[in-house]
């Protein structure tokens, strides 16, 4: 494997479950990030996670929980979703937390979320 | 105001045409510069990088203005695979590297 890599592509679930999204990145990177992508609208920032150390919850609702074993692993664990959280979320690392080029970000192909 | 904006589009452009791409940003702390690419249904991937001075990679030329706020990107001899949404992307001015999106701008190249 190579790169970010995310699973499952593709989500359906009711309301009340409980999922989780997985991803990981063969990079060697010590940042990584979540985004949420809804239909026509800019990528969101959800969560940033330097070092296994979350840096940053962009105000994101607490039914969204993310968890981040090691540099290399990044989870967000999801329960009691509404129908409007229905979107692409995608996965990203980088080198550093730090700005600047050179540090650019890598996206995982996304999981596609529905939420019935 | 967005902080990063740009045309939506579509532009759709013959094989072979140039078409140009204008982003605004309204953060002048503003450090750091990209285009990113994203095909219909799939993640974003880095186009490019944007430079002070510029930079060109092959077909592609990216400018920055900062005393505009201001980035944009070229594109010469359009190809069909060049069909896309092009994403402005710039870093916030805080401590890490937070990247803001634009909403994109959309390329078809026909025929």
């Amino acid at each position: 494997e190579t790169g970010v890599t995310q699973t499952p592509r593709h989500l359906v679930m009711g309301m009340t479950n409980k999922k989780s999204l997985k991803c990981e990145q063969h990079l060697g990177h010590n940042a990584m990030y979540w985004y949420k992508q809804s239909a026509k609208k800019p990528l969101e920032l959800m969560f940033v996670y330097s070092l296994e150390e979350r840096v940053e919850n962009n105000s994101v609702p607490s039914r969204f929980s993310p968890e981040c074993p090691n540099s290399s692993h990044l989870f967000l664990h999801l329960h009691t979703l509404q129908p409007e959280d229905s979107a692409l979320y995608l996965c990203a690392s980088s080198q550093e937390i730090g700005r600047g080029l050179g540090n650019e970000q890598f996206f995982g192909p996304g999981t596609r979320l529905t939420v019935l | 105001r967005k902080e990063v904006e740009q045309d939506p589009g579509p532009f759709n452009v013959p094989e072979g045409a140039t078409v140009a791409f204008n982003c605004t940003y309204s953060n002048s702390a503003s450090q750091s510069f990209f285009w990113y690419r994203q095909d219909c249904r799939k993640e974003p991937k880095l186009l490019m990088s944007v430079y002070s001075s510029g930079n060109e990679d092959g077909r592609f030329t990216a400018q920055l203005n900062r005393a505009s706020q201001y980035i944009s990107l070229l594109i010469r001899d359009s190809k069909l695979s060049d069909s896309a949404t092009y994403l402005c992307v710039v870093s916030s001015s805080g401590g890490y590297n937070k990247l803001i999106f634009g909403a994109g701008t959309r390329l078809a190249v026909h025929p």
